[in-house]
């Protein structure tokens, strides 16, 4: 079966320091992958979303960049953390490929990173 | 693009009582829908999933949903509230702008349940 880790769980980080948060995906091969964040009170936002490795694509200009350095593993990263960069964040999977089938598009998600910047 | 709306982000009933979440969606071709549920500091778990196999689905805990074309909608309903059944609930539909498949969250409901 497939499952999805993400680390840390918490994370408390002063502003302007940098961020590396990472999710590994395990039991499926070449997923597409998704980073997620989640502000207080708010819902999800799509920040990328990967089809394979070095293969990123943002969909929010912002003061974050993700990478994948291999098939199943996606981090995120930023070099200098913003008070407005705290939030929950969200690793997800999905099946490879753009069968138009809804198993195509049903996410996966893992246990979420808080991230407190101060 | 397409979109998903969902009206009240608080919803609060009695312990016993049906629980109504509401769901509108805006899309140009024929959707997949989704229902997740959150719990506090946890992930996203899928409820259920319309595929277009049938407009009543049935998902886990003893929600389901009825997909209605006439009105683009997906409501989720429960007839009997539990109290664990406390959490964030998000609407999803599909999307492929932009050449990949995703997710189009709405902004989520939280549901209350009170003794």
């Amino acid at each position: 079966s497939q499952t999805i880790h993400q680390w840390p769980a918490t994370l408390v980080q002063p502003v302007g320091s940098p961020l590396s948060l990472e999710c590994t995906v395990e039991g499926t091969s070449n997923p597409n992958l998704y980073w997620y964040r989640q502000a207080a009170g708010r819902g999800l936002q799509l920040l990328f979303y990967s089809v394979g490795i070095g293969q990123i694509s943002s969909e929010v200009p912002q003061n974050l960049s993700a990478s994948r350095p291999q098939d199943r593993q996606f981090i995120l990263s930023s070099k200098k953390l913003l008070l407005s960069d705290s939030g929950f964040y969200l690793c997800a999977w999905s099946v490879p490929g753009t069968l138009a089938h809804a198993s195509s598009y049903e996410q996966y998600f893992g246990p979420g990173t808080r991230l407190t910047v101060t | 693009a397409q979109s998903v709306t969902q009206l009240g982000s608080h919803v609060s009933v009695s312990e016993g009582a049906l629980v109504l979440l509401r769901c509108n969606y805006s899309s140009s071709v024929p959707p997949y829908l989704f229902w997740y549920v959150q719990y506090p500091n946890q992930g996203l778990q899928l409820l259920l999933k319309y595929t277009s196999a049938a407009t009543l689905v049935k998902g886990i805990n003893g929600f389901e949903a009825e997909f209605k074309k006439s009105e683009t909608s997906f409501h989720l309903t429960k007839p009997s509230a539990h109290m664990s059944d406390a959490a964030e609930y998000f609407c999803a539909v599909s999307d492929e702008s932009g050449g990949y498949n995703k997710l189009i969250f709405g902004a989520g409901t939280r549901l209350a349940v009170h003794p």
